[in-house]
């Protein structure tokens, strides 16, 4: 089955700074791939996603990269904010077989003001 | 709004006793995901469904069983608790969308201990 993998586990940075959290997948028939935000206390959240026929998403202050070759792709956050600081999870899912997310073990963003 | 309503925040039982963890969505969709979350394991999936009285088994069945006997509900059960079922459950639900890619709605989860 699919395997997700993601890193860094923790990351810490400057109000302003970029973050940016890293997955690589195993089943290249993996082609949908969504990223969620957990704040304290609340399940996940989508916050974006992105599909194999396209190489890059943004909406405002994120954007999501895909790079099918190497099977890895990426979330970057650009002039992070406190309210940023939660725990992102990476997923990925296929349209045929079965169509259940696996997630990645999860990145907890701490954006210091 | 999606809602994802999950029957407790908090439970604490003992082992060997029987757990219902119960999940109601409001948005008439098709499946229901049923997750356990730890630390550093991100959330893996235990069973989900695609229909009512249809179930299928996640990554980690093990231990757990399901049961959705209307469409807005989906149950999940620990026949047995065991102390190594600590965790947060988190249930979800999608609806179909023509070539893949659903999103999930999370409910709030809940934390359970078993002592």
């Amino acid at each position: 089955g699919e395997n997700v993998e993601q890193h860094p586990s923790t990351l810490s940075v400057q109000e302003g700074d970029s973050a940016v959290i890293k997955c690589t997948y195993s089943d290249s028939a993996s082609n949908y791939f969504p990223w969620y935000k957990q704040e304290l206390g609340k399940g996940p959240q989508l916050i974006i996603d992105i599909r194999s026929n396209v190489g890059e998403k943004k909406d405002q202050r994120i954007a999501v990269t895909l790079n099918k070759t190497a099977k890895h792709f990426s979330l970057h956050i650009t002039e992070t904010q406190p309210e940023d600081s939660a725990v992102y999870f990476c997923a990925a899912s296929k349209d045929t077989g079965r169509r259940a997310l696996t997630f990645g073990s999860g990145t907890r963003l701490q954006v210091q003001p | 709004d999606v809602k994802v309503t999950q029957s407790s925040r908090y439970l604490v039982k003992r082992t060997g006793e029987k757990v219902f963890l119960e999940c109601v969505q409001d948005m008439d969709h098709e499946n229901m995901f049923w997750y356990r979350q730890d630390p550093g394991l991100g959330l893996r999936l235990i069973y989900f469904s695609y229909d009512v009285k249809m179930k299928e088994k996640g990554d980690i069945p093990e231990g757990y069983s399901v049961s959705r006997e209307k469409k807005e509900r989906f149950s999940l059960i620990l026949e047995s608790a065991s102390t190594n079922q600590t965790s947060m459950y988190l249930c979800a639900s999608s609806t179909w969308t023509s070539g893949g890619g659903e999103t999930q709605y999370f409910g709030p989860g809940t934390r359970l201990l078993v002592l």
